[in-house]
């Protein structure tokens, strides 16, 4: 079955520090991916998402991700974090159907 | 603005009541879904409907009715055989339900139980 998994279900970081969240997928044809963001009290949003072509993809806020097929990965990344980066953040992959399948979640906590 | 609007923002459900969750979109978009949130386990999808008048189950449809009687409306029903439907729902939209459209999702409601 197909499935997303976020390793990691709690971060805590310091402002400034370096964040890398794992995603991993499983499924072998042709996938369309997405990272998701939901802060405190608002609607979950789209942060970046990836088609084709270059494997790195950049989004809103300072967010990269970078899509690596051999390893069925598609983590996300930012060089330096800011309090306002307090979220959960959710992976899901999009396959040759209707249908989205989410990851677990992370929760990130970023200390001022 | 454009966008999708979930009411009411909380719900209480009383034992082998049926409630009814609203979700309304301004977007134009054709598809619009219903996914359950929980603690631990991330978004997973009850119902889709991809045109007005047609929708098909999702992973987790038990215990959960639908309608899709007009393009910007997809409300969703809990009804009294959902036996743990305490969560939070959240609604969301897509141009069309083709693989890759990215969903915009509304506010969420939280349903708890009495």
């Amino acid at each position: 079955a197909q499935s997303v998994s976020q390793h990691n279900h709690h971060v805590i970081l310091s402002e400034a520090a370096s964040l890398e969240l794992g995603c991993n997928y499983s499924y072998g044809g042709t996938v369309n991916l997405f990272w998701y963001v939901q802060y405190p009290g608002q609607h979950l949003q789209l942060l970046l998402k990836y088609f084709s072509g270059d494997p790195l993809v950049k989004g809103i806020k300072g967010f990269e991700a970078e899509f690596i097929k051999s390893k069925f990965s598609f983590n996300l990344r930012k060089p330096s974090v800011q309090w306002s980066d307090t979220a959960e953040y959710f992976c899901a992959v999009s396959t040759g159907t209707y249908k989205y399948i989410f990851g677990t979640g992370t929760r990130l906590k970023v200390l001022a | 603005d454009g966008g999708i609007t979930q009411s009411p923002k909380y719900l209480f459900r009383k034992e082998g009541q049926n409630v009814t969750l609203s979700c309304e979109q301004n977007l134009n978009h054709d598809a619009m879904y219903w996914y359950r949130q929980d603690p631990g386990q991330g978004l997973r999808l009850i119902y889709y409907s991809q045109i007005v008048n047609d929708f098909q189950k999702g992973d987790i449809a038990e215990g959960y009715s639908v309608s899709r009687e007009k393009k910007e409306s997809f409300p969703l029903t809990v009804t009294s055989a959902q036996k743990n439907p305490t969560a939070f729902y959240l609604c969301a939209s897509s141009i069309s339900a083709v693989s890759g459209e990215t969903q915009y999702f509304g506010p969420g409601t939280r349903l708890l139980v009495l």
